[in-house]
């Protein structure tokens, strides 16, 4: 398995205040992602990034902000958390796309307040 | 546009039966499908892929999967269940980009009765 981290693993925090979570992956994989998962809507996909500095959006980009500064670090900001962002959060890395495998941390359990 | 569903959020089988979970996919060009397996308070692992070629593919833990261009399927099995077969799964479909963006089903929870 990819060595593929993520902190913190549980957060509280308030509404309002800004939020970071952290993916670290020690593989050199190119694509790296970030993903929710809520009860009776599997995962869904946030934002993506493709390399140093290049991310897109997914299809829950709404609140959510990202950077990629280094290849094995991939950073998720809610910029001013809300209750409808109570979620886990799930990274995931490849080393490609297309058919390429993808490799997920343990994720992060986020309860906003 | 791509999307996945998956029949049935609670699937109950007895130790030693079959295990059959079902995914439906929509997708306007030919898809990669892939069935994933997440244990209680872990990540996503992935159990196989189809991608092309051969239609039935197998993946770990003796499950195996096969792709019905025609049903638009890709249906999760498995001759035998055991207690440590329950976990929840989710099907996803990839289009075949590079950006490896992959749409989830809503995951289908697989108890194990003794």
């Amino acid at each position: 398995d990819a060595g593929i981290t993520q902190s913190p693993r549980h957060k509280v925090t308030e509404t309002g205040t800004p939020v970071t979570l952290r993916c670290h992956q020690t593989e050199n994989h190119r694509y790296m992602y970030w993903y929710r998962q809520d009860p009776g809507h599997g995962l869904r996909l946030i934002h993506y990034s493709y390399g140093v500095k290049d991310t897109d959006k997914g299809e829950v980009s709404d609140g959510y902000s990202v950077s990629r500064s280094k290849t094995e670090d991939f950073l998720l900001t809610l910029e001013s958390a809300t209750s409808s962002q109570t979620s886990v959060y799930f990274c995931a890395c490849s080393g490609a796309g297309g058919i390429e495998t993808q490799y997920f941390g343990p994720g992060t359990r986020l309860l906003v307040l | 546009a791509q999307s996945v569903t998956q029949l049935g959020s609670h699937v109950s089988v007895s130790e030693g039966a079959l295990v059959l979970l079902r995914c439906n996919y929509s997708s306007s060009v030919p898809p990669y499908l892939f069935w994933y397996v997440q244990y209680p308070n872990q990540g996503l692992q992935l159990l196989l892929k189809y991608t092309t070629g051969a239609t039935l593919v197998k993946g770990i833990n003796g499950f195996e999967a096969e792709f019905k261009k025609s049903e638009t399927s890709f249906h999760l099995t498995k001759p035998s269940a055991h207690m440590s077969d329950a976990a929840e799964y989710f099907c996803a479909v990839r289009l075949n980009t590079n950006a490896g963006k992959s749409t989830f089903g809503d995951g289908t929870t697989l108890t194990v009765k003794p």
